[in-house]
């Protein structure tokens, strides 16, 4: 059973758009969700975080939107670069615990 | 700082033969985790520890996996026997739990094939 779900295994996008990716869940006892770069052959990085009790959160050219009604976040990215290329995660956490779960992996392909 | 380091990078063993694997996690850490990577499932949490004590192991699949942590600088991760279905990468993370969205840094991960 999948509680975080991440529906597109791969998008591909021209470079300075924006890229959008989607994750979705289904407890409603996840406080915080974060989201995880990753390149070939290293550990995922932390790129950048929401609490539950927001509904947008952004870093430079990186934000995060939380629709908890939806049980539904997304991650922006604008413009989109060609080193943005990456396996993105989302994760979420089970409130009261530092337990995390992950989705599956969106695979981003920023076109030059 | 040298980040989490896990070791060895590549595993190739043969269906029957003990696995074990080793994460040093970054200093002053208090948390440490055991995740394994498939296409399938992703990132699935196998067990995590808090100050040395492990805190939620339901991620474990069966018996023939079990990790320690038996000081703070270092853990292993072993499966005894190993399987061809174990074929994945491991990773390890750590993280200094202080409230909030704690980061977890991980390693570069360990790729292990079970023949």
């Amino acid at each position: 059973d999948q509680q975080v779900k991440q529906n597109s295994p791969s998008l591909s996008v021209q470079e300075g758009r924006i890229s959008i990716l989607n994750c979705d869940y289904t407890n409603s006892m996840f406080d915080y969700f974060l989201w995880y770069k990753k390149y070939p052959a290293e550990g995922p990085t932390f790129l950048i975080s929401i609490s539950s009790i927001k509904d947008k959160n952004e870093d430079g050219r990186f934000t995060v939107f939380l629709n908890k009604s939806a049980k539904h976040l997304s991650l922006h990215i604008v413009p989109s670069q060609p080193g943005d290329s990456a396996v993105y995660f989302c994760a979420a956490r089970l409130s009261g615990t530092y337990k995390y779960i992950f989705g599956t992996g969106t695979r981003l392909k920023v076109l030059a | 700082d040298a980040g989490v380091i896990q070791s060895p990078r590549h595993e190739v063993t043969e269906m029957g033969q003990e696995v074990t694997l080793r994460c040093k996690p970054i200093s002053g850490h208090n948390s440490l985790f055991w995740y394994r990577q498939t296409m399938m499932r992703g990132l699935e949490l196998l067990i995590y520890f808090n100050n040395n004590v492990p805190i939620d192991d339901s991620g474990m699949p069966e018996d023939r996996f079990s990790a320690k942590m038996p000081n703070a600088s270092f853990s292993t991760l072993k499966i005894q026997p190993s399987e061809p279905r174990d074929s994945a990468v491991y990773f390890c993370a750590s993280s200094l739990m202080a409230g909030g969205a704690d980061t977890q840094y991980f390693g570069p991960g360990t790729r292990l094939t079970v023949l």
